[in-house]
């Protein structure tokens, strides 16, 4: 399986900030990496598919990249609602795997 | 509008079994892969299967393989899971979502929670 890691677990941030989250394949996996945000009690929300193209209706602030092994998502501008946790899911091979997660909390 | 409900969770005893359902609606189901995801309480999200619009395909994590079965009724827009020989370590909130690689829409969850 290919196993997915996520650097920092957790983060502390101000509003305004510049926040960047990493992930790490055990193996290479082409783009094929999504970013997911979960706020408490609810179901997560698709942020970006193939490392870095958007999903619809998501804000500009948010970007992705990378390629291979490791893919970052960078949120430009930290706004209050972007207070939450962040997972990666690879898709290239099966089973699917997602990250650990990483909380972003308010400073 | 998309919209996902799961139901069919609860209590259930170590090695009982559980059929959870997601009614689908707002888009053409029989044209989507469908995926079920699980995330233990105050855990992270954790991949459980997939299954092909058409049935021809289905996947499962290695942990469920051969407990968890995953079907889909295209006539009744539903996506199921049957989960045979529960453990404790299948507790957890399940979703169904739309997609078989990056899955977009989401429900909002049904809890399982094996204990005696």
């Amino acid at each position: 399986d290919i196993q997915m890691t996520q650097s920092p677990s957790s983060l502390s941030a101000s509003v305004g900030d510049r926040v960047t989250i990493t992930c790490r394949a055990s193996q290479g996996i082409r783009n094929d990496l999504g970013w997911y945000q979960q706020k408490p009690g609810k179901a997560p929300k698709g942020l970006i598919y193939a490392a870095s193209s958007l999903e619809s209706g998501v804000p500009s602030r948010f970007s992705g990249s990378g390629s291979g092994t490791e893919f970052t998502l960078t949120i430009s501008s930290l706004q209050p609602e972007d207070f939450a946790t962040y997972y990666c899911l690879q898709y290239n091979s099966y089973p699917r795997t997602f990250g650990q997660g990483t909380k972003v909390e308010i400073k | 509008e998309v919209q996902l409900v799961e139901s069919g969770g609860g209590l259930v005893q170590p090695g009982g079994s559980l059929r959870l359902s997601c009614a689908a609606s707002g888009f053409s189901f029989s044209s989507y892969w469908m995926t079920w995801v699980r995330q233990a309480p105050g855990k992270g999200l954790e991949w459980v299967a997939n299954i092909r619009e058409d049935e021809s395909e289905k996947y499962y994590v290695d942990s469920v393989k051969g407990r968890f079965t995953i079907s889909r009724d295209n006539a009744k827009n539903s996506l199921y899971l049957q989960m045979n020989s529960l453990r404790a370590e299948d507790t957890a909130v399940y979703y169904c979502a739309r997609g078989g690689l990056v899955p977009d829409y989401w429900g909002q969850g049904t809890l399982v929670t094996v204990s005696s």
